[in-house]
């Protein structure tokens, strides 16, 4: 069936990197934009970063333009987060997720469980 | 940047009764709006996309609207499987800076 799996969470020193990576399997990974979203504890949802069916093209968020990186390997079907220069307000639950058309913008149709990262000394 | 802005914060429902959910734009997205449910501990879960739209599996009492920059979701008679937090989500702009509403919270009356 379609899914993603994220990977790769856990508790990291302000400062440090951390890499998130999700695997997607069901679908035609190639031919969908792939987002990160987050969820900072008994917060709501916050668009963090999107890459373009061929990876060509990214874009982010103010709070981690420039910090963090997405990247995909359409070859393995998995999507990547770089996280650099980690802050205490990067706390979060790290979900990935798959826009529903092939042809964006567009909704986000299937979710991954979620990965925490936190982000304390 | 686009803000969602959702209303009530928390909205207290009797199971079987109806239950309207609120989300109004701080400017034009035209219908690319999306309502996601979450329950604890869990991922979204899409319900309705291009304002009104059901998706593959979602339930008929689930139902979505919009006039102008207001977008109402609306659960015609609520069961138990349907408290849970719900977020708006415009996704109009390309390159993207999607933004989402801050949340309802739906509970039992």
């Amino acid at each position: 069936q379609v899914q993603l799996v994220e990977s790769g969470g856990g508790v990291v020193q302000p400062g440090r990197s951390l890499r998130l990576s999700c695997a997607a399997s069901g679908f035609t990974f190639n031919s969908y934009v792939m987002h990160w979203v987050r969820q900072a504890p008994g917060k709501g949802l916050d668009w963090v970063a999107v890459v373009t069916d061929d990876g060509s093209k990214k874009y982010y968020a103010d709070s981690v333009k420039g910090r963090f990186t997405i990247s995909r390997d359409n070859s393995k079907n998995t999507l990547d987060l770089q996280m650099n220069s980690l802050r205490a307000e990067d706390t979060a639950v790290y979900f990935c997720a798959k826009e529903g058309g092939t042809i964006p913008p567009d909704a986000f149709d299937i979710w991954g469980q979620g990965t925490l990262v936190t982000v304390s000394s | 940047e686009i803000v969602m802005t959702q209303s009530p914060a928390t909205l207290s429902v009797s199971p079987g009764e109806r239950a309207t959910l609120s989300c109004r734009a701080s400017q034009s997205v035209s219908s690319n709006l999306a309502w996601y449910q979450q329950k604890p501990g869990q991922a979204p879960r899409l319900l309705i996309y291009g304002a009104f739209a059901r998706a593959t599996g979602v339930p008929a009492r689930f139902s979505g609207s919009w006039s102008g920059t207001e977008f109402t979701l609306t659960i015609s008679s609520l069961q138990s499987e349907d408290f849970a937090v719900y977020y708006c989500q415009q996704y109009n702009n390309w390159p993207p800076k999607y933004t989402f509403g801050q949340g309802t919270k739906l509970e039992i009356k």
